[in-house]
């Protein structure tokens, strides 16, 4: 099993629907991380959990709701997105909440039609 | 405030050259850490290296170095001998003691055969 399992790796969702993205990780980490990449866009860092509390919301539009529910878990739900929001959303681990080195996924690539 | 700049957007060379990917930092934390990823194709960063503001020491790992100035703060990551499977994007990242992830805008790195 890989360190850090992202799904799906690819979503396509109209500006009305609600889907959830997972993550899962294996490393036996106490914090877990949303990033996320637009195209000539450095990373850019939603949320942050650390066991199991969030840490850290940058600001975040309300159309992106995270939920954790174990150390292991971390989704990312959405709704009523807007095409801007066509990314690719990584998610992330590490051992500590700040620090030490963080483990990617692979990543889901959305795109909002 | 953190900031990485990365001021090389796109790198190209020919398979064996040897390639220094820049990177400069800046913070006003007496300890902090920096970081190398790589992001092939497939999306997941891949950690490559951490290090702490009270080691500068150089760091070799195969093909790949490190020269880390605390003087001119920067943060520098060379390839040896590059080869078709080194080409990626590269970011640098800083963490503040206490704080998250600040990512560089990476650097596109292609190598030709």
């Amino acid at each position: 099993e890989t360190g850090v399992t992202q799904t799906p790796r690819h979503l396509v969702m109209g500006m009305t629907n609600k889907k959830s993205l997972k993550c899962e990780q294996h490393l036996g980490h106490n914090a877990m991380y949303w990033y996320k990449q637009s195209a000539k866009k450095p990373l850019e860092l939603m949320f942050v959990y650390s066991l199991e509390e969030r840490v850290e919301n940058n600001s975040v539009p309300s159309r992106f709701s995270p939920e954790c529910p174990n150390s292991s878990h971390l989704f990312l739900h959405l709704h009523t997105l807007q095409p801007e929001d066509s990314a690719l959303y990584l998610c992330a681990s590490s051992q500590d909440g700040q620090n030490t080195e963080a483990f990617f996924g692979q990543g889901t690539r959305l795109t909002v039609v | 405030a953190q900031k990485v700049t990365q001021a090389q957007t796109e790198i190209s060379v020919v398979e064996k050259e040897d390639v220094t990917l820049d990177c400069v930092y800046e913070t006003r934390d007496t300890t902090y850490y920096l970081f190398w990823y790589k992001q092939p194709p497939s999306g997941e960063l891949v950690f490559l290296i951490r290090r702490n503001s009270f080691d500068e020491q150089n760091e070799i790992s195969g093909r790949y170095s490190w020269n880390f100035q605390k003087s001119t703060s920067s943060f520098n990551f060379t390839i040896t001998a590059s080869q078709v499977v080194d080409s990626a994007v590269y970011f640098c990242a800083l963490s503040g003691y206490g704080q998250n992830f600040v990512f560089g805008p990476g650097t596109r790195l292609s190598v030709l055969p």
